[in-house]
């Protein structure tokens, strides 16, 4: 069982460069999330998508777009990166109105911005 | 709460002994309650849930206590081990409807063999 796959697992970047972020579950879950966890802080929410065709902003979406490809894959892309997007991200896939909510998480991307 | 800045809260135990993280949640109307481990260079992982119509729910060496009057959680880990070494997080959110999870900024847990 895979789970929740990213890709890829280490990246750096110059500013201004841009990058896509992978990230494919086998669980067949409607929802997907993207978080970035920065040291010392709990995963902040970045956007996510309910389900196949959705997608919302989360707590901190500036600077990033995703995009719902099919139901197993949700990219999260940086168009022009910034040294403040250094953080590890981390996907996760969940299939809420269940009678759980649990969210199952990728092993993380830890990207750094030069 | 448990937001330090750039330092979690860190608890130190040694192997064997009990270990008790809290955790303050934000949102009244939460009602239902998730706690996450997440070991060096991983993932979070599941580690166990509670719906706000529970006080306490076990499972395997771990029991989480829920207090809903001053908002606040436990997660008692008995016997701990070297392996439950890792940072602990709780999340809560909403059962009905749509509802993303809030995760508090959690706790390290350090245990000594």
């Amino acid at each position: 069982n895979a789970g929740v796959t990213q890709t890829p697992k280490f990246q750096v970047l110059k500013t201004g460069q841009s990058m896509t972020l992978q990230c494919a579950q086998d669980m067949n879950h409607n929802s997907m999330y993207w978080y970035r966890q920065d040291p010392g802080m709990g995963l902040r929410l970045i956007y996510y998508s309910a389900s196949e065709g959705t997608t919302d902003k989360g707590e901190v979406p500036n600077g990033y777009n995703v995009s719902r490809l099919n139901k197993r894959e949700f990219s999260l892309r940086l168009e022009s990166a910034a040294p403040s997007q250094t953080s590890v991200y981390f996907c996760a896939s969940s299939t809420p109105g269940t009678a759980k909510n649990i969210q199952y998480f990728g092993a993380g991307t830890r990207l750094s911005v030069l | 709460g448990e937001s330090v800045g750039l330092h979690l809260p860190t608890l130190s135990v040694q192997e064997g002994d009990n270990s008790i993280i809290n955790c303050a949640y934000s949102n009244s109307a939460s009602d239902y309650f998730i706690w996450y481990k997440q070991e060096s260079g991983k993932g979070p992982q599941f580690i166990i849930d509670i719906r706000s119509n529970m006080d306490k729910r076990q499972g395997q060496r771990v029991t989480v206590l829920l207090n809903k009057t001053v908002k606040h959680l436990s997660l008692q880990i008995a016997a701990t081990q070297p392996g439950d070494s890792a940072v602990y997080f709780c999340a809560e959110t909403l059962l009905s409807g749509y509802s993303t999870l809030t995760f508090g900024k959690g706790t390290m847990l350090l245990v000594s063999p």
